[in-house]
Parts: structure tokens; C-alpha cells; sequence
């Protein structure tokens, strides 16, 4: 079993909806939990971190973590073209190790 | 610095070579880590610096691969006699500490002929 697992995707959306984003995790000692946005040929970028179970919003961006069941998801709402990207979901294990799944690719549709 | 500095940006190598990557991490920043990302992939750990020390080299994949950080600042990472399962783009990320956000620079893209 992987560490941390997404689905590849491409998770295609039309502009304006909401995307929906999952990672499930094996490390029941994790404790921190990013979401990061690779572009194409680019470096990964910070969106956003949760530590706490429930939701955490910032702007346009949810993230909602799941501790009993190992989940963490990130919701986009009113999806635009420039959120075309892969999504990495990373945890941080009890060793300071930060693990990263394979990402989501995701496809916004003007 | 301003953000973590990375040279090569590319490097092409033949197999069996030897070839060092360098990280200039922000300035201040103690926690230091080295991933390798294949295409289609994520990111996947090599080795995490905490100062001068390896705190964890457990993602190295075998003894051809070793990182330094001598003084607590610059890392490189050496790998020996390549192979070409070795290219990949080689990130590196620095951090405030060891539960701070990770600043990834921009990448070295290594290509084993």
C-alpha cells in the first residue's frame, strides 16, 4: 500500500464548477497534511495546509481532513482554466518526512 | 537568497558518469530535502537535512546516490556511475524548520544517455 494515494485523473470540470479532490494517506501518526499545485515543467507550490480535523477555507480553496479515515480532500470552487494542474496531496509523516502521492491531474473547460 | 536556487537547471550525462546537483536553499532556512520526480509522477523523497545532518536518508535508492551538507547551507547531491533509470527532474526544497512549508526551487532536469 502506498503512502499517500490519489486518483491521476484527469478530473475534467467546466469553468465555474467545483472540483473535488481526494487523497487517502496510511500513516495514522500523520500529522500535517499540504496540498500543493504543480503546472507543467514547473516546481510545486503551497495552496494550502490543515492540521485539525474539519474543514479550513482560503478563498476560493477547501480543505477538509478526515483523521479517523485517513482522508484529506481539497474542494476548488468556481473552477477556472488557470486551475488546469496537477494537484499533489503530501503528508507529513511522524518523522518530519514529507511524502507525496502521485497528484490529480486536473482539466478546467472555458 | 530569494527563493531556492538549483544548478544545473540541466544536465545530460552519459551512463556510468558522475554528476553532483546543487541546492542553495533561503537563507535561514535549516530544514533542507532532496526529491526525484519521473514524468507523470510525484514527487518522491530522497533525503531530509535538519542542519548539517542527514535526519533521514531513507528514500535514497542505493549507494550511488549521497548528499552532503557540510556547513548547515548548500546541499549537494552526488550520484554515482549514472544510470539511465536515474533521469529525472531532481527538486530540492527548504524549509524554516521541520514543520514549516517546503519552498521548492525550480528543478534540475538530469538525462542519462
Amino acid at each position: 500500500q502506498k503512502e499517500v494515494e490519489q486518483n491521476s485523473g484527469p478530473l475534467s470540470v467546466p469553468e465555474g464548477a467545483i472540483a473535488s479532490l481526494n487523497c487517502t494517506y496510511s500513516d495514522r501518526g500523520s500529522q500535517s497534511f499540504f496540498w500543493y499545485r504543480q503546472y507543467s515543467g514547473k516546481s510545486p507550490e503551497l495552496i494550502m495546509f490543515i492540521y485539525s480535523n474539519g474543514d479550513k477555507e482560503d478563498g476560493r480553496f477547501t480543505a477538509q481532513l478526515n483523521k479517523a479515515s485517513q482522508y484529506v480532500s481539497l474542494l476548488i470552487r468556481d473552477s477556472q482554466p488557470s486551475d488546469s494542474a496537477t494537484y499533489l496531496c503530501a503528508v507529513k509523516t511522524g518523522f518530519q518526512k514529507l511524502v507525496f502521492g502521485t497528484g490529480t491531474r486536473l482539466l478546467v473547460s472555458p | 537568497g530569494a527563493g531556492v536556487s538549483q544548478t544545473p537547471s540541466n544536465k545530460v550525462t552519459e551512463k556510468g558518469k558522475y554528476v553532483e546537483l546543487r541546492c542553495d536553499p533561503i537563507s535561514g532556512h535549516t530544514a533542507l530535502y532532496w526529491y526525484r520526480q519521473s514524468l507523470g509522477q510525484g514527487p518522491e523523497f530522497l533525503i531530509y537535512f535538519q542542519g548539517t545532518g542527514a535526519a533521514d536518508d531513507s528514500g535514497l535508492p542505493n549507494d550511488r546516490f549521497f548528499a552532503v551538507r557540510p556547513e548547515g547551507s548548500v546541499s549537494t547531491l552526488k550520484i554515482q556511475r549514472t544510470e539511465r533509470g536515474d533521469s529525472a527532474v531532481y527538486l530540492c526544497a527548504s524549509s524554516l524548520n521541520s514543520a514549516g512549508e517546503l519552498f521548492f526551487g525550480e528543478g534540475s532536469r538530469l538525462t542519462v544517455l
